[in-house]
């Protein structure tokens, strides 16, 4: 069964940094190009990042280039969004999920708060 | 950046009956189109990636069709559990892929 957990989520003040991680398990994370999807209280889906399964590539949305960086440990079956210069606009829920162009598997997501 | 715009907005629709939901994309995607179902407090699920190919597990009562700019996801007979929201994504022009703004099929 593939699994999707992710974590590192909470409460951050604007300008301020937090880590999520995602544990992947179930089906072949090194073969498998990775993504966050967020989604703000209420509202629709947001890509974030994506990045092939050998860092062939990474691309960002538009509106946290610069400031996000996403990242993966094959050995270790884990998938990370390192965010600095946190805003509150970007207040989500945010998804790990896995698939090529589209999201085939997601995880149940991690709430990023930011206020002061 | 490619635009998808769903309509409407919000369908009521009675159990046993057809739902039919749709997407437009500001231009043509070819059938690069995916659905996913959400459920309150739940993560999305993928439903149909192609425009019309169902996703491992789905049942046969979902099925997409369409192709360039115009999208269908008919749901043929309702059950109490396809109550939910629907999004649309192109993946044509990626990155960005972009997703449309939902659908909420509720009960009538």
């Amino acid at each position: 069964e593939v699994q999707l957990v992710e974590s590192g989520g909470g409460l951050v003040k604007p300008g301020g940094s937090l880590r999520l991680s995602c544990a992947a398990s179930g089906f072949t994370f090194s073969s498998s190009s990775m993504n966050w999807v967020r989604q703000a209280p209420g509202k629709g889906l947001e890509w974030v990042s994506s990045i092939s399964s050998s860092n062939g590539y990474i691309y960002y949305a538009d509106s946290v280039k610069g400031r996000f960086t996403i990242s993966r440990d094959n050995a270790k079956n884990s998938l990370y969004l390192q965010m600095n210069s946190l805003r509150a606009e970007d207040t989500a829920v945010y998804y790990c999920s896995s698939g090529l162009y589209y999201f085939d598997y997601w995880g149940q997501g991690t709430l990023v708060t930011v206020s002061s | 950046e490619i635009v998808m715009t769903q309509s409407p907005a919000t369908l009521s629709v009675s159990p046993g009956e057809r739902a039919t939901l749709s997407c437009r994309a500001s231009q043509s995607v070819s059938s690069n189109l995916a659905w996913y179902q959400q459920k309150p407090g739940q993560a999305p699920r993928l439903l149909i990636y192609g425009a019309s190919t169902r996703a491992t597990g789905i049942p046969a009562r979902f099925s997409g069709s369409g192709s360039g700019a115009e999208f269908t996801l008919t749901i043929s007979s309702l059950q109490s559990e396809d109550f939910a929201v629907y999004y649309c994504q192109q993946y044509n022009n990626w990155p960005p892929c972009t997703f449309g703004q939902g659908t909420k099929l509720e009960i009538k």
